[in-house]
């Protein structure tokens, strides 16, 4: 079956630090990929997209680029801000998939200190 | 209202009693889903409704109950709890076309079974 495997937090970094959390995947089909975003207290948010390879999703200054042939999607940001305290999670969605399901990795927490 | 709702954002309830959680999307979404997010472990789909119909059921215990009278809204029904139930609840909803569409998140109902 399809999974997500996101490298474990939590990751400590100072302000303006550059950030990168991996995500590979695995699945049967050709998935579309994503990060979501959660803030304290807050439900998920979508924070960037691809859905095929080689494209690059952007937001907020984070990119992600989907890379077809080492099954990848690592998310980076150049530098960080306090205000990009959160847990991120890399998804999957299979197109073949009955009812456009998704499929999280386990979320990596984030702590940028001033 | 805007987005994906969610009715109540926090509940407390002993194991005999019986409570509904309601999520209702403004967006004119096709398909509504529950999540399940517990301490330490990655987001658990529940269940998903694509045009009112319940397609995918994730071996879900009896004691949660789903309900989507119309494309818009969507209920939970809690009944016999067991304190492991106890975590937030995610409803989303997507438009679903050609599979791999971006799924909405509401921000969730923190619950504590007691």
């Amino acid at each position: 079956g399809d999974s997500v495997t996101q490298m474990e937090g939590p990751v400590t970094l100072s302000e303006e630090a550059f950030l990168t959390i991996n995500c590979t995947y695995t699945a049967t089909g050709y998935p579309s990929l994503f990060w979501y975003v959660q803030y304290p207290g807050e439900g998920l948010q979508l924070l960037l997209k691809a859905t095929k390879a080689d494209d690059k999703g952007s937001n907020k200054g984070f990119e992600a680029t989907y890379r077809k042939e080492t099954t990848s999607f690592h998310l980076e940001k150049g530098s960080v801000q306090v205000s990009d305290s959160a847990v991120y999670f890399c998804a999957l969605s299979d197109r073949k998939a009955a009812g456009n399901k998704l499929t999280f990795g386990g979320g990596t927490r984030v702590l940028v200190k001033p | 209202e805007t987005g994906v709702t969610q009715t109540p954002r926090h509940l407390v309830m002993g194991m005999t009693n019986k409570k509904s959680l309601k999520c209702e999307q403004h967006l004119g979404h096709n398909a509504m889903y529950w999540y399940k997010q517990s301490a330490k472990k990655p987001l658990e789909l529940m269940f998903v409704y694509s045009l009112e119909e319940r397609v995918e059921n994730n071996s879900v215990p009896s004691r949660f109950s789903p309900e989507c009278p119309n494309s818009s809204h969507l209920f939970l029904h809690l009944h016999t709890l067991q304190p492991e139930d106890s975590a937030l609840y995610l409803c989303a909803s997507s438009q679903i076309r050609s599979g791999g569409e971006t799924q909405y998140f509401g921000p969730g109902t923190r619950l504590l079974v007691l």
